[in-house]
């Protein structure tokens, strides 16, 4: 089957720890994407990227860092930095750049105590 | 930041009933997309309607935008309790190309059995 796969689904850190989300899509897809959602909002871009060994910040970048060394992966690391890190964290892609819809991961919940 | 901003929050509507929900954005867009979410799940891609168009239909959806006063609507028409979900709304940059979306909050509906 095509698509994005994220995990775990569930996880759990403690405070101060770095923590690393997977990305995983075989849907040959240049561009990728990492939003969070806080309960009852919408979603915030934190990175993307358009091509291999390329990634932008988004509008909420700062605690997080991510990298792109494959087209099919695009992991997301929560670093201690993050004020407020309990989130969940949705992952996403289109073919290229601009102008299409984005498929979605299933998202993981991160809890940091 | 948000563009995109829902109404109502919530809608509670009983099966069989048409579901009307409203996104208003602030700047020029390409397209403007609709996304399904189901409760701890990711979004699924539901319409993305093109700038120069002003209508556009999938099965029970009707999507409409007006450009001019920048905002555009979602009708599920004849509800089911399994359209239970949140729906959001999302807007390209405009004049960028990379596939960074904007969403609103969502609006929450709840089909009653």
């Amino acid at each position: 089957d095509g698509g994005i796969t994220q995990s775990p689904k569930y996880l759990f850190r403690k405070e101060g720890q770095n923590v690393t989300l997977s990305c995983e899509q075989n849907l040959n897809h240049d561009a990728m994407y990492w939003y969070r959602q806080d309960p009852g909002q919408g979603l915030r871009l934190i990175y993307y990227s358009q091509i291999v060994n390329d990634f932008q910040k988004g509008d909420i970048a700062e605690g997080y860092s991510v990298s792109r060394e494959k087209k099919e992966s695009f992991p997301l690391t929560v670093t201690s930095a993050q004020k407020n890190p309990t989130a969940f964290y949705l992952c996403a892609s289109t073919p290229t750049g601009g102008f299409y819809e984005q498929y979605f991961g299933p998202g993981t919940r991160l809890t940091v105590t | 930041s948000q563009q995109g901003e829902e109404d109502p929050q919530t809608l509670s509507i009983q099966e069989g009933e048409n579901a009307t929900m409203n996104c208003s954005y602030k700047t020029s867009i390409n397209n403007l997309q609709w996304y399904r979410q189901n409760s701890g799940r990711g979004l699924v891609h539901l319409i993305l309607i093109r700038s120069n168009e002003r209508e556009k239909h999938s099965g029970r959806l009707r999507v409409t935008l007006d450009t001019s006063k920048k905002s555009s609507s979602l009708l599920i028409t004849a509800s089911r309790a399994a359209d239970t979900a949140s729906y959001f709304c999302a807007t390209d940059m405009g004049s960028s190309n990379t596939g960074k979306l904007i969403f609103g909050q969502g609006t929450t509906l709840q089909v009653k059995p």
